[in-house]
C-alpha cells in the first residue's frame, strides 16, 4: 500500500542550527514527492519537488530511493522556518496526493 | 486574489443536518481535488475532478458526501446528515494537468473548517 511516514510530529531547533525533517514513503511505482508547509494561519504551499532539483529558502531535499526516503535539510535554520511540514507522494493512477502526517518545526531563537 | 478559494470558511452545524461547501478553483486549472484534515494528520484525498468529470472517490467518502463540479468550473462538496465525526477541516486544491508522465503541482485554498455539534 502507498503510505507516507513522518516519524516526528515536532522538532524544535536553535536559530543557525542544522534541520532535518524526515519523510519515508511506500510506493510500488516510481515515486514523485512533494514538500508542502503551513505557515501559521496560511494555507498549505507547495516548498519543492524532487523532480525539480532546486533549493528553496535554503532548503533542499533528496530522493533516495534505496532507502524509500525523501528527507528535508537545511543547513541553517532560521525563526521564520517555523511552521508545519507535509511530505506527500504522488499517486500515479491519478492525481490525488498521499500526505504523510507532518512534522511541526519551531526554531527558537 | 487569482488563488483557490473557498467558502465558507468556518462552519458550525447540528448533528443531523446537511451543509454544503464551494470550491473556486485558479481559473483554466482543469483539475479540481478535495481533502479533509483533522487535527494532528495530514491531509486525506477525497475524491477528484477533471473538468466537469468526477475520476476518483476514496474510500473514505461515504454515501453521504456528494461533489459535482457541473460546468468544470467551480466545486461544491456536500454532506448530508452530518455527524461529530465529521469535523475536519475540508481542503480544496486545484492543478492544471500537463501531458507527459511528471505530476502536477496542487494548489491549495485556505480551506472551510467544520464543527458539528
Amino acid at each position: 500500500a502507498q503510505r507516507v511516514t513522518q516519524p516526528e510530529k515536532l522538532l524544535s531547533v536553535f536559530k543557525g542550527a542544522p534541520v532535518e525533517l524526515k519523510c519515508n514513503y511506500s510506493y510500488s511505482g516510481s515515486p514523485e514527492l512533494f514538500w508542502y508547509v503551513q505557515y501559521s494561519r496560511q494555507r498549505l504551499q507547495l516548498l519543492l519537488r524532487h523532480i525539480s532539483r532546486e533549493s528553496i529558502k535554503g532548503f533542499t531535499a533528496d530522493l533516495n530511493k534505496g532507502e524509500t526516503s525523501f528527507h528535508l535539510k537545511k543547513p541553517f535554520a532560521q525563526e521564520e522556518d517555523s511552521a508545519m511540514y507535509y511530505c506527500a507522494l504522488h499517486y500515479n493512477q491519478g492525481g490525488k496526493l498521499i500526505f504523510g502526517q507532518g512534522t511541526e518545526l519551531s526554531v527558537k531563537p | 486574489d487569482t488563488g483557490v478559494s473557498q467558502d465558507p470558511r468556518h462552519k458550525i452545524t447540528k448533528r443531523g443536518q446537511n451543509v454544503t461547501f464551494r470550491c473556486d478553483p485558479i481559473s483554466e486549472h482543469n483539475r479540481l481535488y478535495w481533502y479533509r484534515q483533522t487535527l494532528g494528520q495530514g491531509p486525506e484525498f477525497l475524491t477528484y475532478f477533471q473538468n466537469e468529470a468526477q475520476l476518483e472517490k476514496s474510500r473514505l467518502l461515504s454515501d453521504r458526501f456528494s461533489a459535482e463540479r457541473p460546468k468544470g468550473s467551480f466545486s461544491t462538496l456536500e454532506i448530508q446528515r452530518t455527524e461529530q465525526g465529521d469535523s475536519a477541516m475540508y481542503l480544496c486544491a486545484s492543478s492544471s494537468r500537463r501531458t507527459g508522465r511528471r505530476a502536477d503541482t496542487q494548489y491549495f485554498g485556505p480551506g472551510t473548517r467544520l464543527t458539528v455539534l
